[in-house]
């Protein structure tokens, strides 16, 4: 099936620094791709909807300015984190979409647990 | 809008056991239903899926039916092994993924 990684897998950083996370897709094209938040023991919220070559769309309460994407390829997708503080510590997953409605299908990448200090 | 509901966990099993996970939904339309699997430190793995009203999805022992009338689409494994231990998330697509709570099974030897 269809790959989806992630990098960094795991960050650690002091509060006030930005963090980038990639996403890419290693063996198809991915027009839309998804950034997802997930807490501990919890379900995943999405954050926003990144499209090749447009602006993200974000999902109400979440902040554009503090989590930047960029979506500048086909198979590349990133989320930067902005004057990071521990309260954004969590595990950032990304997916992206595959196919054309209603058969699409997003597949996921590995996920980066961010700790903020 | 939509929305998922799944039976909260944890579950916790002996090998070979019967394996339930409720699912619920509520949606506008007529979205696609999922199942995803997160095994411990990892991302999201499809389970299986259902894209329309009784069909039925089915993957590794699996299978779930998507039930228009009850709207729901509950996981069954018949005989569960160890290495099914990880975290069950019921989600239904209709443009985006809507995901249920997530369910933690633990099965034990």
């Amino acid at each position: 099936g269809a790959v989806v990684s992630q990098h960094p897998s795991r960050v650690i950083c002091k509060s006030g620094t930005s963090v980038k996370i990639e996403c890419r897709s290693l063996d198809f094209q991915a027009t839309t791709m998804f950034w997802y938040r997930q807490f501990p023991k919890q379900s995943l919220m999405l954050m926003a909807t990144s499209n090749e070559g447009s602006k993200a769309t974000y999902e109400q309460g979440v902040e554009k300015d503090k989590f930047l994407i960029n979506h500048a390829s086909l198979t590349l997708s990133t989320l930067t984190v902005t004057s990071a503080h521990p309260e954004d510590s969590s595990f950032y997953i990304c997916s992206a979409l595959t196919g054309t409605s209603p058969n699409n299908e997003q597949f996921f990448g590995p996920g980066t647990r961010l700790t903020v200090l | 809008g939509n929305s998922v509901t799944q039976m909260e966990g944890p579950v916790t099993l002996s090998e070979e056991a019967f394996l339930t996970i409720n699912c619920t939904y509520t949606a506008t339309g007529y979205p696609s239903l999922f199942w995803y699997v997160q095994y411990p430190g990892e991302g999201l793995q499809l389970l299986l899926k259902a894209t329309k009203a009784d069909d039925k999805g089915s993957n590794k022992g699996f299978e779930a039916t998507y039930r228009k009338e009850t709207t729901s689409f509950h996981l069954e494994k018949g005989s569960v092994q160890v290495s099914d231990s990880a975290v069950y998330f019921c989600a239904l697509n209709d443009y985006k993924l809507s995901f249920g709570a997530g369910t933690t099974v633990t099965v034990r030897a």
